[in-house]
């Protein structure tokens, strides 16, 4: 049991590149959610997903796009990297109520 | 916005001493949570308390909750060195989801002095 996985652990990318943040989870969880944590900011909740076929905005959705074809993965695409985005990012899935988070992968944006 | 915030920042206290942190939350709640972040890595959960409840223990971990002054505390007893870390707490979205969806506070950052 692996729980929630992410990768890759550490990207760098230059301004204006797209890419994808992976995450999976093999704990049948019908809840998933992305997170971005900055400095003196805790976390911060970019898109949720309450089932496969079904996702919603966060907090602060804008430059992301999610996608939940399957329960076990929930993609987090980047589509036109900007150094705002610099961040961690953790991925979590949820089972009543507690919140079960990856290992996190830290973006640079030059 | 951060519905949760911590009080205080950091701390730092001596191994064995109790450590003592706090979150206040702005909105109506129906659980709050506790979650640990040792550096680099992601957020354990701890312990979770429901808006009926008033105190809650886990081993070391006694956490309490006034919904009337909409406050919470994480009390650690008896610290070790492995305690060091960040220490979130985090509300059940006021409306819609259920306590699916969370907010974060800003954390607490606690280092334990050997």
């Amino acid at each position: 049991n692996a729980g929630v996985t992410q990768t890759p652990k550490f990207q760098v990318l230059k301004t204006g590149q797209s890419m994808t943040l992976q995450c999976a989870q093999d704990m049948n969880h019908e809840y998933m959610s992305w997170y971005r944590q900055d400095p003196g900011m805790g976390l911060r909740l970019i898109h949720y997903s309450v089932g496969a076929g079904i996702t919603d905005q966060g907090e602060v959705p804008n430059g992301y796009n999610v996608s939940r074809s399957t329960t076990e993965d929930f993609p987090l695409r980047l589509l036109s990297a900007a150094p705002s985005q610099t961040s961690v990012y953790f991925c979590a899935s949820s089972y009543s109520g507690t919140q079960y988070f990856g290992p996190g992968t830290r973006l640079l944006v030059l | 916005s951060q519905q949760g915030e911590e009080d205080p920042q950091a701390l730092s206290i001596q191994e064995g001493e109790n450590a003592t942190m706090n979150c206040s939350y702005k909105t109506s709640i129906n659980n709050l949570q506790w979650y640990r972040q040792n550096s680099g890595r992601g957020l354990v959960h701890l312990i979770l308390i429901r808006s009926n409840e008033r105190e809650k223990h886990s081993g070391r971990l006694r956490v309490t909750l006034d919904t009337s002054k909409k406050s919470s505390s994480l009390l650690i007893t008896a610290s070790r060195a492995a305690d060091t870390a960040s220490y979130f707490c985090a509300t059940d979205f006021p409306r819609g989801f259920g306590n699916e969806k969370l907010t974060f506070g800003t954390g607490t950052r606690l280092t334990i002095i050997p």
